[in-house]
């Protein structure tokens, strides 16, 4: 079915540190995820985005690792700041269900300075 | 450049009351979707469009309707509101760019309660 779910609702780390969120999807038929990121009161924003014919992508500070034998997501944030503080989703896309993309529960991430 | 604008952004309705949300967006998007947010849980897609004059329904589609009579604008209509829809309510938009990327675009959300 199409169902994305996140191991771990909440994830503090310390400034400076990095940070893995991770995801976990269940469509085997899926070939494109994004990450969204939102801040308190705000809608999601894109932050980063993978096609299933890639394993790994690099952004600005943030890194997106696809293992589609175990149907897993991660985002990787390097050298969190206070300002990553937020809710983050990732979400799957699948051209069967018309290229319609599906949430998962979100990951909270909490920065302490 | 506004992207996508969602009005109103606050709303409080009593149960029976009827009321349109409105999304419109300015990127000449093709797909446009509502969503709704509710605590602990991701956005669940109500409805969505691929185009002018096209609406499909997404996973939780009971108890709202929509209509995408002009590409920008995407109306999302409670006829009888129930307290089951109070929610934070999200318009996205994206463009159609073919296979596997549907990247796409919110706006700030409308918060409705219905009590």
């Amino acid at each position: 079915g199409e169902s994305v779910g996140l191991h771990l609702p909440t994830l503090s780390v310390q400034e400076g540190d990095n940070s893995i969120i991770n995801c976990a999807y269940s469509n085997s038929a899926s070939d494109y995820f994004i990450w969204y990121k939102q801040e308190s009161g705000k809608g999601p924003q894109f932050i980063i985005d993978i096609r299933s014919n890639m394993d790994k992508r690099q952004g600005q500070r943030v890194t997106v690792l696809l293992n589609k034998t175990v149907k897993h997501l991660s985002l990787q944030i390097a050298a969190t700041q206070p300002g990553d503080s937020a809710v983050y989703f990732c979400a799957e896309n699948a051209k069967e269900y018309g290229n319609k993309l599906v949430f998962g529960a979100g990951t909270i991430l909490r920065v302490k300075s | 450049n506004a992207g996508v604008t969602q009005t109103p952004k606050f709303r409080v309705l009593k149960t029976g009351q009827s009321m349109t949300l409105l999304c419109a967006q300015d990127m000449n998007h093709e797909y446009m979707y509502w969503y709704r947010q509710d605590p602990g849980m991701g956005l669940r897609l109500i409805h969505y469009s691929v185009g002018e004059g096209t609406t499909a329904k997404g996973e939780v589609p009971d108890g709202y309707n929509v209509s995408r009579l002009k590409k920008q604008n995407f109306l999302l209509g409670l006829e009888s509101a129930a307290p089951s829809q109070t929610s934070v309510y999200f318009c996205a938009s994206s463009y159609n760019r073919g296979p596997g990327n549907t990247e796409a675009f919110f706006g700030q959300g409308t918060r409705l309660t219905v009590v």
